[in-house]
This record gives C-alpha cells, structure tokens and sequence, in this order.
C-alpha cells in the first residue's frame, strides 16, 4: 500500500512543495513513479526509478527515496504545476498507485 | 513517442460487458506489457490487469479476477479490455498505458497513455 499525504497541499506560485508518498513494506526504489494529472487528461509520468526525470520534464521536479518514504519536490511551483500527483509503485505482478495529493494554489 | 488511441465512450446497462480497445500509432511500439487502468470520478488510479501482446500472459487484479479479460494481437500491437457483469460501481475512465521501457517485460513506468474512454453504467 502507498500511503500520500496530505490529501491537498495550498502553495503560491514561486514556492517550493513538498510532496510524500509512504509504503508500508519495503518496496524496490528502481519501480517507483511519480505522475501528474489535470482535470480530463491523462496521467503524465514525471519521475521514475524514484529520481530519474522522464523525457521532457522540467528541472524544478525532483524525487528523491529515503527507505519506504518517496519524495518529490517541485521547485518554484509554476501556475501550470497545480494538478494532483500520485505516486506508483510497478511491481511484478501489479501496480499500485497511492491515493494522490492534490496541489492547490494559496 | 508512440501513442495510444482508444475506443469511444460507452453506456452499457447493469450486468452487461463492455469491450475497449487500445492501437498504438505513430512509431515502432516496445516489447512491455500493456496495462489497463480506471479512474472512478473524484477518486485515484486503479490498476485493473496487464498483458504482455508477444506471449499472451496476462495478470489481474484480484478483485476483478472472474470478471477482467486482457487480450493483445501481437502483429498491431492492439489491446482490448474487456469487463463482464457491469455494475454501477465500474462508472470510470478507463486508460491503457505501455512502457517504452521495460524490466521482465512486465515492469515498467507508463509513459504512453490512451486519451482514456468513459464507461457509464446506468
């Protein structure tokens, strides 16, 4: 189980956010994801093997592992960064995403 | 990058199946399992099962084992979806995502993603 919190998160344009997602077994950081998703759109990937940026995304998101707590860190939030973000973890014989944390803006 | 295009939106009525399907366009597709994934409104993702189209092996979700068919023709790389015995509760979006990079062929970050295809059951 991945376990994201908090629920919403309230920032202004310009700010650092911190988003968590906690599993509750260890869980291989190498299959750990992290996705963006706005209303009607499809999740896009922005993190993978829990740091590696995928193609195309901006420098200002960063993810990083400490045990079973994955981080990821958008760096001076842009207007277009407010969306709900979810973690995934894709094991062997599933994905499994957590509940997601939505970014609103203060 | 290779996308996915999905079939359209359906209304399918209590007890019902419904078929989706997933083509992939626009260049070479990699050899990774192609999953399946919903989206209830207002809630998060849920993985429902994957199928890897070279060999036919499939995995499911355990709540929806009995119910879920993950199929893939292997030439067009096309995946079909198929839910059985609908209930007002598998009211989502459905979307199929492949990795472009896989580990076992099964795992892998989706990357490519259907535009998604709404299922109402009413």
């Amino acid at each position: 189980v991945l376990t994201q919190s908090p629920v919403t998160l309230s920032f202004s344009p310009g700010e650092r956010a911190t988003l968590s997602c906690r599993a509750s077994q260890s869980v291989s950081t190498t299959f750990l994801a992290w996705y963006q998703q706005k209303p009607g759109q499809s999740p896009r990937l922005l993190i993978h093997g829990g740091s590696i940026r995928a193609t195309g995304i901006p420098d200002r998101f960063s993810g990083s592992v400490s045990g079973t707590d994955f981080t990821l860190t958008i760096n001076g939030l842009e207007p277009e960064d407010f969306a709900v973000y979810y973690c995934l973890h894709y094991g062997i014989s599933r994905y499994t995403f957590g509940q997601g944390t939505k970014l609103d803006i203060k | 990058q290779v996308h996915l295009v999905q079939s359209g939106a359906e209304v399918k009525k209590p007890g019902s199946s419904v078929k989706v399907s997933c083509k992939p366009s626009g260049g070479p597709f990699s050899s990774c399992s192609i999953s399946w994934v919903r989206q209830a409104p207002g809630q998060g993702p849920e993985w429902m099962g994957s199928v890897i189209p070279v060999y036919g092996s499939t995995q499911y979700a355990h709540k929806l084992q009995g119910r879920l068919s993950i199929t893939a023709d292997e030439r067009t790389g096309t995946s079909y979806m198929e839910l059985s015995s609908l209930r007002s509760e598998d009211t989502a979006m459905y979307f199929c995502g492949r990795p472009s990079q896989c580990v076992d062929y099964w795992r892998g970050a989706l990357d490519n993603w259907g535009q998604g295809s709404l299922v109402i059951v009413s």
